[in-house]
């Protein structure tokens, strides 16, 4: 199976604050990958896909980056919405694997 | 307007079995790649498995950690999946989400709210 290292796992920012998240996965998968916001108690909604496409209506703040094995998500400028935890998923190979998750808090 | 709808969860006990439906609307079901996906009380997402579409042969695949006790199935004729959960164990308590996944632009881009399955005695 592809393993998808997310890191950090948590991490405290202030808003307004630049904030990049990224994923390794432990073999090369193109560009399929998936990033996902999750609030609690909701169901994850999609952000990037494709490595780089913006979800249509999601703020540009958010964007990817990548291809291969190492990728990057980031908000440029964090705003109070965005406090909650991030995924990446691989779907180049089954099984899909997700990251394990970033969770960003309100410094 | 593009809608999926979990149900079935509930509370079983260990060993016995469940069946989770993901009602969907609003787009061709017939077209798409139907995914469960699952996450454990204060827990991360985790892929449990998917359906291919009819012209992709139709056929499951499935994580190593449920393969054999989980069986997903689909009628194109109702635009609803299935999924079956065999076997019940207490670490399959969890938060049930169904997506659906087409080639790019619509990826994992629908979810429903998720149904709740808890194994207990």
């Amino acid at each position: 199976d592809i393993q998808m290292t997310q890191s950090p796992s948590s991490l405290s920012a202030s808003v307004g604050d630049r904030v990049t998240i990224t994923c390794r996965a432990s073999q090369g998968i193109r560009n399929d990958i998936v990033w996902f916001q999750q609030k609690p108690g909701k169901a994850p909604k999609r952000l990037i896909y494709d490595a780089f496409s913006l979800q249509s209506g999601v703020p540009s703040r958010f964007s990817g980056s990548g291809s291969g094995t190492e990728f990057t998500f980031t908000i440029s400028s964090l705003q109070p919405e965005d406090f909650a935890s991030y995924y990446c998923l691989q779907h180049n190979t089954q099984p899909w694997t997700f990251g394990q998750g970033t969770k960003v808090e309100i410094k | 307007e593009v809608q999926v709808v979990e149900s079935g969860g509930g509370l079983a006990q260990p060993g016995r079995s469940l069946r989770l439906s993901c009602a969907t609307s609003g787009f061709s079901f017939v077209d798409y790649a139907m995914n469960w996906v699952r996450q454990a009380p204060g827990k991360g997402l985790e892929w449990v498995g998917f359906i291919r579409s009819k012209a992709y042969t139709g056929t499951p695949e499935y994580a190593a950690s449920v393969k054999g006790r989980f069986s997903i199935s689909r009628d194109d004729s109702k635009s609803v999946a299935y999924l079956q959960i065999n076997s019940l164990k207490i670490d399959d308590t969890a938060v049930y989400y169904c997506t659906r996944s087409g080639a790019g632009w619509d990826y994992m881009d629908v979810w429903g709210k998720g149904t709740t399955v808890t194994v207990s005695s």
